[in-house]
Parts: C-alpha cells; structure tokens; sequence
C-alpha cells in the first residue's frame, strides 16, 4: 500500500461540473502540496497546506490532519482544467523530502 | 510569488553523451533544493537532496557517479546525467525550499523532459 493514496485515479467530467480528489496518506505530516501537470509534463503548484482550507480562484483545497486526508475541489470546471492533479506530502521527519501519490487524470469535456 | 526554474525544458542527446540540467530560485535564496524523477505514469520519485556548500545526499539505489549534483551558490543547483542511456529518459523535476523566518516553503520547477536516443 502506497503511503500516499489519491482518488479517483482517473476522472471524466463535464465542462461547468464540480469535481473534487481525494488525497489519503498514512505517515506524520508537516504540509501538503497540491500539483498539477499538464500534458508535456510542467508542473504547477497549487497549493500547500498545513491547517485548514484555501481558496484560489475556482481551485479550493481543505486538509483534515487528524483524519489524514486532504480534498482538491474545482468549481464550475472548463476544458482547461484537464491535467494530472498530484497530492504530494512532506514528512514530519524534518528532512523536507515529499512523497507524492500517483495522480489523479482529469478531462474536462465541452 | 517565489519562482523555480528549470533549464533547458526539454533536451534530445545521443546515448554516451552527458547532459545538465539547471534549477534556479529566481527570487529567493535556495539552501536545500530536491530533484526528482518522474517514469511514465508514476509518481515523482526523489532521487538526491541537494545542500548549498555540500554533497548532495543520494536516495536508495541512485547512482551517485550517474547523476552528479551541484549546488555551488544558493540560487543554482545543476543535475549532470553523465553517460547518458536511453534508460535514462525521464522527466526530471526540482524543487526548492526557502527558510524565511518560522515560515518553510517548497517551491517546485516546471521540469525538463530528457530523451536519449
């Protein structure tokens, strides 16, 4: 079992529909990273939290410390939200090294 | 906000050859950076944390002669994979970290695709 889960693995939605992936983990945390990769492989962050919830633009992430589990939630979705979303976590340990999950695939269709 | 780059973005080379890879802090300064490397379909995988001043620190089973880590000042840190196969074709990625005050943040670079003929 991967120390960091997400779900769905892949996901198709329709354009305007409210998405929302899941990030489970299993080790000590001091923060989490939202990615996103687009096709071609750049990387985007989105988010990192420790605490709480965040808000960018239609992009919202909450994470529950004590549940150890993080929700990426995109409101009213387009075409160009299609990417790989990463859930990525960094160790309590205090060595800073991240462990990411495998992504989840988004479309979006029009 | 803070910005990681990465250069080049995408890079062919013959097998045998050797190629670098640069990550640059562009507005902060960089003491620890982390490359990593992503296979098709995976997840990124760390392979070597970088210290500013230091050797860099190499993950389990990364060859430490293969890929050559340079962190000479606090905004550079260069990835040499030396030898090249077609093995090696990856997307690698880097990240660094800025220590400001009681506040530590991971910032990641777009990436560089590597493709060995």
């Amino acid at each position: 079992k991967n120390e960091v889960e997400q779900s769905p693995q892949n996901l198709t939605a329709q354009e305007g529909e409210f998405i929302t992936i899941n990030c489970s983990y299993s080790v000590g945390i001091s923060a989490l990273h939202w990615l996103q990769q687009h096709p071609g492989g750049g990387i985007v962050s989105l988010f990192m939290l420790s605490s709480g919830k965040k808000k960018h633009g239609r992009l919202i992430a909450t994470i529950n410390i004590q549940e150890k589990h993080s929700s990426l939630h995109i409101t009213a979705s387009h075409p160009r939200d299609s990417a790989v979303y990463i859930c990525a976590v960094r160790e309590a340990s205090g060595t800073y090294k991240y462990i990411f999950g495998t992504g989840t695939r988004l479309k979006v269709l029009a | 906000g803070a910005v990681v780059s990465q250069h080049p973005s995408r890079v062919i080379c013959k097998s045998g050859t050797s190629v670098k890879i640069e990550c640059r802090s562009l507005d902060f300064q960089a003491t620890t950076m982390f490359w990593y490397r992503q296979f098709p379909k995976k997840s990124l995988m760390l392979m070597a944390t970088s210290n500013e001043g230091s050797k860099a620190t190499y993950e389990q089973g990364v060859e430490k002669d293969k890929f050559l880590i340079n962190h000479a000042s606090l905004t550079l840190s260069t990835l040499t994979v030396t030898s090249a196969h077609p093995e090696d074709s990856s997307f690698y990625i880097c990240s660094a970290r800025e220590h400001h005050r009681e506040r530590e943040t991971q910032y990641f670079g777009p990436g560089t695709r590597l493709l060995v003929l």
